[in-house]
């Protein structure tokens, strides 16, 4: 069975600054996927991210990038230039990779509430 | 697309009464999946269907809890007898399994819907 641990339960920030949430990941799998996802306040799940196991690149979507060490089997999120908006649960999750069905379920972690200070 | 729709978004009902939530997948999704989320046991699968078949229900309760899915538009989740043990967020998600792998494993989350059983 897979696992998935998020050590920090809370964090704040400055408007504007950069912050990195932390991630890391327990499986025997060879080939899968990671995500984050962001529950702000309205509770609605949102994906901000995600990585490819097989891929060496590190995943980028605007201000959010990932460093993805598969060795070490740990998945960080970037948040650059922060924003008030960004104020919300982060959840890392990894899926597996199953060839014939193409899809699985999300195994995620318990989550770290950002809060970024205006 | 209007995305994932649940409903109701809240529902508060008393121990013993039968619950149904409710959940329209992203049209052309052949994967849904139920999620339930507390504070104790943060996001866990319950449930997940491919071509409106269920795959895999190990993370359902107990018999008190049943999913179906119809049709390809439509699916419920029904707990009878409820117990105040059941409160908690479900989440309904859908996701594609065929498709570009752009497309593909991300799972899009509806809502919510709060359950409060007293």
């Amino acid at each position: 069975a897979q696992t998935v641990t998020q050590s920090q339960p809370e964090m704040s920030v400055q408007e504007a600054e950069t912050v990195t949430l932390s991630c890391t990941y327990d499986t025997s799998e060879s080939n899968y996927y990671l995500f984050w996802y962001k529950q702000p306040p309205s509770r609605q799940m949102i994906l901000v991210i995600r990585q490819e196991a097989y891929k060496q690149q590190n995943a980028t979507e605007n201000r959010f990038s990932v460093n993805f060490q598969k060795a070490a089997k740990s998945f960080s999120l970037k948040i650059s230039d922060s924003q008030l908006g960004d104020t919300a649960m982060y959840f890392c999750a990894f899926m597996k990779h199953v060839a014939l069905l193409g899809n699985e379920k999300l195994t995620f972690g318990t989550g770290t509430r950002l809060t970024i200070i205006p | 697309d209007a995305g994932v729709i649940q409903s109701p978004r809240h529902e508060v009902t008393e121990m013993g009464q039968e619950v149904t939530l409710r959940c329209k997948p992203i049209s052309g999704h052949d994967y849904l999946f139920w999620y339930r989320q507390t504070m104790m046991r943060g996001l866990e699968l319950l449930i997940y269907f491919n071509n409106n078949v269920p795959i895999d229900d190990s993370g359902m309760p107990e018999d008190r809890f049943s999913a179906k899915m119809p049709n390809a538009s439509f699916s419920t989740l029904k707990i009878q007898p409820s117990e105040p043990r059941d409160s908690a967020v479900y989440f309904c998600a859908s996701t594609l399994g065929t498709g570009t792998p752009q497309a593909k494993n991300i799972q899009y989350f509806g809502a919510g819907t709060r359950l409060s059983v007293l």
